[in-house]
C-alpha cells in the first residue's frame, strides 16, 4: 500500500514551459486535492475533486489545469510556467465518509518546482 | 475574520517544557477538527484528531472548546523531535475540503 505518489520529486522549468504533476493513490478514495505551499507559507488549495469526472476549483487555480479520469489519479497541469508558480506541490487524499464526519487527509510527498 | 487562525510562533521551548497551541476557527457549524505536524520540507501528516470530549495521545493533548470557537494542543516533556510546525485543520460543512491553518512553528533546544 503505496499511499499517495508523487511524480516527479524535483523539477527546474524555464518561463513559458508546460508541465505535468502526477499524484497516484491506491486507496480508492474518493476525493483528492491539490495544494501549493510557498517558502515559510500555508498551504494554498488549487484544485479539488470529489470523485472522477468532477473537479472544482481552490482559492489559487489561475495558470492550472486538472483532470480526473479516474479514481486513482490526478494530474496537475501548468501552461507557460511564470516564476511565480515556483513552489512545492502537494497532492492529496481522503475518504468519503459522511457517517463518520471524518476527513483524514493522506498526503504525497510533493514535487518542488523551480521556474527560471 | 479567517477561517482558521493560529499564533505563526516560533515557540522556543527547552527540552522537557510543557508548550501548548492554540486555534481558533470561525465556522460554528464545523464537525471536525485535527491537528496535523509538518517537518521542514516535508508533507502534513495527521498527529491527531480533536473529539468534543478532549483526547490524549502518549504527551499530547488536544482539547476543543466549541463556545468559544477554539481547539488546543499541549504537548508535555518536549524532546527535540517534537521541533516541527502544527498546522490547526477544521472542516466546512458539506462536502468541501478541509480549511488548513498557516501552522505554528515549534523549536525545542536542548
Amino acid at each position: 500500500n503505496a499511499g499517495v505518489t508523487q511524480t516527479p520529486k524535483f523539477r527546474i522549468l524555464k518561463i513559458g514551459q508546460s508541465m505535468t504533476l502526477q499524484c497516484t493513490q491506491d486507496m480508492n478514495h474518493n476525493y483528492m486535492y491539490w495544494y501549493r505551499q510557498d517558502p515559510g507559507m500555508g498551504l494554498k488549495l488549487i484544485y479539488y475533486s470529489v470523485g472522477a469526472g468532477i473537479t472544482d476549483k481552490g482559492e489559487v487555480p489561475n495558470g492550472y489545469n486538472v483532470s480526473r479520469s479516474t479514481t486513482e489519479d490526478f494530474p496537475l497541469r501548468l501552461e507557460l510556467a511564470a516564476p511565480s508558480q515556483t513552489s512545492v506541490y502537494f497532492c492529496a487524499s481522503s475518504p468519503l465518509s459522511i457517517s463518520s464526519n471524518s476527513y483524514e487527509q493522506y498526503f504525497g510527498p510533493g514535487t518542488r518546482l523551480t521556474v527560471t | 475574520r479567517k477561517e482558521v487562525e493560529q499564533d505563526p510562533g516560533p515557540f522556543n521551548v527547552p527540552e522537557g517544557a510543557t508548550v501548548a497551541f492554540n486555534c481558533t476557527y470561525s465556522n460554528s457549524a464545523s464537525q471536525s477538527f485535527f491537528w496535523y505536524r509538518q517537518d521542514c520540507r516535508k508533507e502534513p501528516k495527521l498527529l491527531m484528531s480533536v473529539y468534543s470530549s478532549g483526547n490524549e495521545d502518549g504527551r499530547f493533548t488536544a482539547q476543543l472548546n466549541r463556545a468559544s470557537q477554539y481547539i488546543s494542543l499541549l504537548i508535555r516533556d518536549s524532546k527535540l523531535s517534537d521541533s516541527a510546525t502544527y498546522l490547526c485543520v477544521v472542516n466546512r460543512p458539506g462536502n468541501t475540503p478541509l480549511v488548513f491553518g498557516k501552522g505554528t512553528r515549534l523549536s525545542v533546544i536542548a
